[in-house]
């Protein structure tokens, strides 16, 4: 198993800003996975962070709106840029640990966009 | 382009009454599927994973199935209690997906005491 800490766990934002959200595991993992929940929708890939290369992401998310980094085997980080009302979601990072196909989530981030 | 549907989108039942959660996915091809836990503004709790090969699995008062074949997975949960009360998510990742798991809309159960 994989246990999964984010941080911030919510934050209110001003339109226009941006925010950085950390996802730190307890295992060094190959990939790890950005997921946004939207009000009352399910879950959306965002894009998957290898260490040591750039994410790649899914269709409709691009990397000037949602820079990700992954500077370890045990760290990444999600901003959201220039922010807008409809960034408003649960932010989750995931991670699949080796030698398991279970994909274990974070906590999840609470962002509301005023 | 995989489809993951769940039916119903809400559920309510009396305390002690046998939940079923019903999964439905478009393409045959997956690779496994995971039933998650979700309760309100919070994170994902894996609750089981089918590999592409197995029919069922269990544990403790849950137990999946799968039906490859006809695209359908369902969560029964035994006895239910009010802790049970939660939404449940499906998802499934198909074989040639890498580890991109599709998510269903999810079932909003409510077991009342």
């Amino acid at each position: 198993s994989a246990v999964i800490s984010q941080k911030p766990s919510r934050d209110i934002c001003q339109r226009g800003t941006s925010l950085t959200i950390q996802c730190q595991v307890d295992s060094q993992v190959t990939m790890m996975f950005w997921y946004r929940q939207q009000p009352g929708q399910s879950l959306t890939l965002i894009a998957t962070a290898n260490q040591g290369s750039e994410a790649t992401y899914e269709s409709g998310f691009v990397i000037d709106k949602f820079p990700i980094s992954r500077p370890n085997l045990t760290f990444s980080t999600l901003t959201v840029s220039n922010m807008s009302p409809e960034d408003s979601s649960i932010y989750l990072c995931s991670v699949a640990p080796g030698g398991t196909d279970t994909q274990y989530f974070g906590p999840g981030t609470r962002l509301t966009v005023l | 382009k995989q489809e993951v549907t769940q039916i119903p989108a809400a559920l309510s039942v009396p305390e002690g009454e046998n939940l079923v959660l019903n999964c439905s996915f478009t393409d045959s091809a997956i690779y496994n599927l995971q039933w998650f836990r979700q309760d309100p503004g919070k994170g994902l709790t894996s609750l089981l994973l089918i590999q592409s090969s197995q029919r069922e699995q269990t544990s403790g008062r849950l137990n999946a199935s799968l039906d490859k074949s006809s695209g359908r997975s369902t969560l029964y949960i035994a006895a239910s209690q009010p802790g049970d009360s939660a939404t449940y998510l499906c998802a499934v990742r198909l074989a040639a997906a890498g580890n991109k798991l599709t998510f269903g809309g999810g079932t909003r159960v409510l077991v009342k005491p």
